[in-house]
């Protein structure tokens, strides 16, 4: 069964410093990769994904992300977080079909920034 | 710029009583989902509707039934609701194809069951 490690629960980061955020994937066959973010008390909003091609993705707000097959990781990374970014992200893998039959979620990384 | 819509927001049940989650669409999508978000826990999914008229079990589908009623709409059923289910429910939708598949959710329904 496909698996999604977040290692870190919480992040602490200064405004205007670089950010990366760890994932680690369990699945057997070519993932579909996705990072989402959640502000408190809302849904959840794509910022990127990764089906093929390009191992550096581009997403929203400034957002990329590395797929790593050796490593079984997609991390996401910022170069400069604004206050703005503080929030709970979460990586997660998609099954068949491009993750017709639904995501797998890690359990959430929540960001704090510091002023 | 609807997306998916979910009914309703907020909702305190008794042990016990039965509800329904509501859920709509305006993206044409063949894909739906129900899932369930805890503390510490990420989004766990409950159910599932590849396309209009079928519908699969996820990680945690006890205690639920869904109904995918046609393409726009998908509902949860809870029948006898408990304890622990306690939770956010997000119902989600996406175009269910292989390629640029991504997932919408809607905002969220706050269940407290006491």
């Amino acid at each position: 069964a496909q698996s999604v490690t977040q290692p870190d629960i919480h992040i602490t980061v200064s405004e205007g410093a670089s950010l990366e955020l760890r994932c680690n994937y369990s699945y057997g066959a070519t993932p579909y990769l996705f990072w989402y973010v959640q502000s408190p008390g809302q849904g959840l909003q794509l910022l990127l994904k990764y089906f093929s091609g390009d191992t550096l993705v581009q997403g929203i707000k400034g957002f990329e992300a590395e797929f790593k097959r050796s490593q079984s990781s997609f991390n996401l990374r910022k170069p400069s977080v604004h206050w703005s970014d503080a929030a709970e992200y979460f990586c997660a893998v998609g099954e068949g079909g491009g993750g017709a039959d639904g995501l797998t979620f890690g359990k959430g990384t929540h960001l704090i920034i510091q002023p | 710029n609807a997306g998916v819509t979910q009914t309703p927001k907020f909702q305190v049940l008794k042990t016990g009583q039965s509800m329904t989650l509501q859920c709509a669409q305006d993206m044409n999508h063949n894909s739906m989902y129900w899932y369930r978000q805890d503390p510490g826990m990420g989004l766990r999914l409950i159910y599932y509707s590849a396309s209009e008229g079928t519908t699969d079990k996820g990680e945690v589908p006890n205690g639920y039934n869904v109904s995918r009623l046609n393409k726009r709409e998908f509902s949860l059923r809870l029948e006898s609701a408990a304890p622990s289910q306690t939770s956010v429910y997000f119902c989600a939708s996406s175009t269910g194809t292989d390629s640029g598949n991504t997932i919408y959710f809607g905002e969220g329904s706050w269940l407290t069951v006491v």
